[in-house]
Parts: structure tokens; C-alpha cells; sequence
């Protein structure tokens, strides 16, 4: 079975844009959550999509969003972009139908560099 | 408190040694406990799941859970060089959905 996937594996864009970031999760499975990654913070949740729909939601503002297509690819979005927003953004996939025991599968990430 | 605490590191064994890594949680009603190992640079990859208490082994790693002290280990014998990274704890607290809560994580070094 093919990995997750995840694209653009890196980007550079500068305060005020916005970016999407696309994930592609392992066949089979219907949950992706992403995650921010930083040095200082570490791996925090941003959120859960399960059947095109939002499970669960991390604590970031308003300007992440996110959404899951009916083939459980899935894309983030990061509007008013901040130079806080620099960081690796993983997308994981699991099966989802095990709530509370789904083993998640990260892919390679996206490097975000806001200027 | 923080939700997943880890053992700070850097940990550094000697090769062949044993190399021990810690976890606690806060949330008793937790449900699922991962270790996920990821290298400089890379994404993480999970290496052992644990749902019960006990151990559980696989290869060279064990795993170890005891719910009553809301406590997970990784125990990794005969460490090599190449087990040098960093080791995230992750604790899924979810029930109708899933709720992963990561540890900081504790950077290995393993000795030749």
C-alpha cells in the first residue's frame, strides 16, 4: 500500500498570504488529522476529519481551516499568514472506525516558511 | 501539568545497552498509547501501539502500560546507532472520536 501523502513538501510565502496544503491519506482510510510542528511547541493538533466531516478541532484560531473530500483526501488551509505560522504541518491517516484506538500514519510533512 | 510528559533527555547510551524511556498522562479515561520514533528532519513513524496493561514486545522494543499509574514505557534492547532520534510518547484520550495528545519527546543518542 502506498504511504500518505503529502504536497507541497515545502513552501515559502510571506505575511498576509494565505496557503493549502493537501494530503492524500494511506487507501482505505477515512481520517486524516493534521498537526502543527515546531521546536518550541512540539506536535500539537489542529484537527480531525472523519467522512468529509470534522470530528475534533485543536486549539488554533480561526485561520486554519480545513476540509475532506468524499475520496478522504484532505486539504488545510492557513489564511492572514503570521511569521509564527513557520513550521513542519504533518498530515496523519487512520482508519477511523475505531474511535479512541485508531494507530495513525504520518506523512512527510510540509515546510512552512512564512517571511 | 501538561497533558503527555516525557522523560527529558538527551538520553545517550552505549551500543548493546539497554535505553529506557518514560511517559505519563494526565487523562485516566485514555484509551490508546503509541511511541512513534522520528529521525532530524523526517515525520514521525509509529513503532509500537498498547492498549492493555503489560507489556508488549516487538523485535527489540518493548512496550509497557500500567493504567494505574498512568504510566507508558519504551524499552529498547541492544540499541543501536541507527535507534538514535527522538521519541514521541502519544496518548489517544478520545472515545467517539480520536483525541492523540503528544508528548515533547526525548532525543536518544546511541554510543558506538
Amino acid at each position: 500500500k502506498a504511504g500518505v501523502t503529502q504536497t507541497p513538501r515545502y513552501l515559502i510565502k510571506t505575511r498576509g498570504q494565505q496557503v493549502t496544503l493537501s494530503c492524500s491519506p494511506i487507501s482505505g482510510h477515512r481520517s486524516v488529522s493534521w498537526y502543527q510542528q515546531t521546536p518550541g511547541q512540539g506536535l500539537q493538533f489542529l484537527f480531525e476529519y472523519f467522512s468529509e466531516t470534522q470530528r475534533n478541532k485543536g486549539n488554533f484560531p480561526g485561520r486554519f481551516s480545513g476540509r475532506q473530500f468524499s475520496n478522504s483526501r484532505s486539504e488545510m488551509n492557513v489564511s492572514t499568514l503570521e511569521l509564527g505560522d513557520s513550521a513542519l504541518y504533518l498530515c496523519a491517516s487512520s482508519p477511523g472506525h475505531q474511535a479512541g484506538y485508531n494507530e495513525q500514519f504520518f506523512g512527510p510533512g510540509t515546510r512552512l516558511t512564512v517571511l | 501539568q501538561k497533558e503527555v510528559e516525557q522523560n527529558s533527555g538527551p538520553l545517550s547510551v552505549p551500543e548493546g545497552a539497554i535505553a529506557s524511556l518514560n511517559c505519563t498522562y494526565s487523562d485516566r479515561g485514555s484509551q490508546s498509547f503509541f511511541w512513534y520514533r522520528q529521525y532530524s528532519g523526517k515525520s514521525p513513524e509509529l513503532i509500537m501501539s498498547i492498549y492493555s496493561n503489560g507489556d508488549k514486545e516487538d523485535g527489540r522494543f518493548t512496550a509497557q502500560l500500567n493504567k494505574a499509574s498512568q504510566y507508558v514505557s519504551l524499552l529498547i534492547r541492544d540499541s543501536q546507532p541507527s535507534d538514535s532520534a527522538t521519541y514521541l510518547c502519544a496518548v489517544n484520550k478520545g472515545t467517539s472520536y480520536d483525541k492523540v495528545i503528544f508528548g515533547p519527546g526525548t532525543s536518544l543518542s546511541v554510543i558506538p
